[in-house]
């Protein structure tokens, strides 16, 4: 069975700084992975994904990640955060293109302006 | 494009009702994913379809929930003999078999059993 890990429940950074949401997950095999942001009254958006090839892939809003098959990670990056990244963000397995998602915990961004 | 509808937003059902939520997927797509949040579970999966047939219901609760997709533009997910701990909220996806195979969310239904 897989499963994701957020390790961090909650992270507060100033606005400015830079950014790395971690992610470990559990699966035997190849995972399609994925981060969603969930912002407040909003549904959950797709920010970036990753299937194969280059393992930093880069995704919206300045957003990017790595995938470390020999660590079992998928952590998401930012150089710069900004007031409006404060939001809830999800990091996410799935097993084969197509297939159900299985969520991480989910991290809480708090940005101080 | 409107993106994934369900409805109703909000619902407030007494310990025992039924309540039925509704999805209506964008057009063209073929799967529709549901997920249910909730703050001691976080987001689980329940149960989803592609081209209207039941593919995986691995985590729908053995009794009481049930989901259709009568046609390809909308299913439902029904929960009877509603009980406080159903409160959560219902989250519909749908996907397109492309090669990118992401799914859009929709708002969500927020259900409150009392």
């Amino acid at each position: 069975a897989q499963s994701v890990t957020q390790p961090d429940a909650r992270v507060t950074v100033s606005e400015g700084a830079s950014l790395q949401l971690r992610c470990k997950y559990s699966y035997s095999g190849t995972p399609y992975l994925f981060w969603y942001v969930q912002y407040p009254r909003q549904g959950l958006q797709l920010l970036l994904k990753y299937y194969s090839g280059d393992p930093v892939v880069q995704g919206v809003n300045g957003f990017e990640a790595e995938f470390s098959k020999s660590n079992s990670s998928f952590h998401l990056r930012k150089a710069s955060v900004h007031w409006s990244d404060s939001a809830v963000y999800f990091c996410v397995l799935s097993e084969n293109a197509g297939a159900k998602l299985t969520f991480g915990g989910g991290t809480r961004l708090t940005v101080r302006p | 494009n409107a993106g994934v509808i369900q409805t109703p937003r909000h619902k407030v059902t007494g310990k025992g009702q039924e309540a039925t939520l509704w999805c209506e997927p964008i057009s063209g797509h073929s799967a529709v994913f549901w997920y249910r949040q909730t703050i001691v579970q976080g987001l689980e999966f329940l149960t989803y379809f592609r081209n209207q047939a039941p593919i995986d219901d691995s985590g729908m609760p053995k009794e009481r929930f049930s989901a259709q997709m009568p046609n390809q533009s909308h299913s439902t997910l029904k929960i009877q003999s509603t009980q406080p701990q159903d409160s959560a909220v219902y989250l519909c996806a749908s996907s397109i078999r492309d090669s990118s195979y992401e799914q859009y969310f929709g708002p969500g239904t927020r259900l409150t059993v009392l």
